[in-house]
Parts: C-alpha cells; sequence; structure tokens
C-alpha cells in the first residue's frame, strides 16, 4: 500500500503569509494527488487535485505543483478562513490514503 | 445541485451493527463511484472503501474487509455502508463522498457527515 506523509504536522502563521505545506507518497504516484480543506465540524473541501489543478470556485491565492513523490500546497497571502487542517491524498491506486494532516493555525 | 445527504447521528453498543446512508440527488447516480470516508474523534481522514452505484461492485480496505458492507438502491439513489461488530474504536464520523471523472478522480462532493457513537 501506497504511504502518504504531510509535513509540517501544524504551523503557526498570521494573515498575509505565505504558507506552504509538502505531502510525500511512498511511491510515485504520478500526479494523482489532491489537496483537500477542513475547518471543525464540516466535511473535507476539494482545493486541487490533479496535484495543481484548481478546483472551480477555489481562490488563486491556492496552488499545487509536483508529480512523483514529492507534492506542495502553497497558500499566498494567509486569509482568516484560511485556517484549517489540509490534507493530501493519492488516487493512482487503492486503498486511497490520506496524509496524516497539516493543521494551520493563528500565529 | 448536486447533494449528498446523510442520515442522521446513531448510538449504537459494542457488537452491534450500524447502517448509515447517503441520499444523492443533482446528477446521475450510476455514473459516478462513491466512497466512504470516516474520521475518528479529532483524528485524520482514513479511506474504507467504495461502490460501483452501476454494478454494484465494491471495494473495502483491507481492515475493514468481513466488517463493513456497502450497498446501493439505485431506485432512490442511495448508498449504504454498514458496519457490523462495532467496537469502541469505530466511533467516527463517516462521510460519503464522490468520486469526480477527471484526471486523479478526486472526491468533488461530501456528503455531510454522519457521527456514529459506540457505547455500553
Amino acid at each position: 500500500d501506497i504511504q502518504m506523509t504531510q509535513s509540517p504536522s501544524s504551523l503557526s502563521a498570521s494573515v498575509g503569509d505565505r504558507v506552504t505545506i509538502t505531502c510525500r507518497a511512498s511511491q510515485s504516484i504520478d500526479s494523482d494527488l489532491s489537496w483537500y480543506q477542513q475547518t471543525p465540524g464540516k466535511a473535507p473541501k476539494l482545493l486541487i487535485y490533479a496535484a495543481y489543478v484548481l478546483q472551480t470556485g477555489v481562490p488563486s491565492r491556492f496552488s499545487g505543483s509536483g508529480s512523483g513523490t514529492d507534492f506542495t500546497l502553497t497558500i499566498t497571502s494567509l486569509q482568516p478562513e484560511d485556517f484549517a487542517t489540509y490534507y493530501c491524498q493519492q488516487s493512482y491506486n487503492t486503498p486511497r490514503a490520506f496524509g496524516p494532516g497539516t493543521r494551520v493555525d493563528i500565529k | 445541485q448536486v447533494q449528498l445527504v446523510q442520515s442522521g447521528a446513531e448510538v449504537k453498543k459494542p457488537g452491534a451493527s450500524v447502517k448509515v446512508s447517503c441520499k444523492t440527488s443533482g446528477y446521475t447516480f450510476t455514473k459516478y463511484h462513491m466512497h466512504w470516508v470516516r474520521q475518528a474523534p479529532g483524528q485524520g481522514l482514513e479511506w474504507m472503501g467504495w461502490i460501483n452505484p452501476a454494478s454494484g461492485g465494491t471495494y473495502y480496505a483491507r481492515r475493514f474487509q468481513g466488517r463493513v458492507t456497502m450497498t446501493r438502491d439505485t431506485s432512490v439513489s442511495t448508498v449504504y455502508m454498514e458496519v457490523s461488530r462495532l467496537e469502541s474504536d469505530d466511533a467516527a464520523v463517516y462521510f460519503c463522498a464522490r468520486e469526480s471523472l477527471p484526471a486523479a478522480r478526486p472526491y468533488d462532493y461530501w456528503g455531510q457527515g454522519t457521527l456514529v457513537t459506540v457505547s455500553s
């Protein structure tokens, strides 16, 4: 099974900061990676799929990059509504593993 | 518009079973696979498996094989996920999530979640 890791596990940032979250797969997953945002008590929300494609309606301050085993989610100019937990997930094969999550909170 | 509406919260005793429903609307039910994901309190997302609503075919994560059953009823555009022999570790919020069609097949729509409490 493919294992997904994320770093950091948590970070503190201020409004306006640039934030970068890294996701790594235990083997190559091509570009079959998605990023989700989850706020407390809510279902996850799709942000990016196919490693870099922005889901319709998601602000352009979110971007994704990477392929193979190493991926990055970047948020430029962090906004108050961006304080949440972010998960990556591979869809290269089953089981469709998620990363453990990265919590972004207010500094 | 696409909607996935799940059944309400459940309280079950250890050893019992629970069946969660996910009623869909706003799209062709048989065209998209449905996945189930759970989240224990304060924990991350755990993938459980998927069902193909067109054929009824399923795939379960290894740790759930023999204890989880996913079914569908095409007449009411609803998928179901049943967990048997509940343990305390099964206490979680259970989500259904639609697998989209574009590259990487992400989950573009999610149900609101169903809280399952396991307590004696």
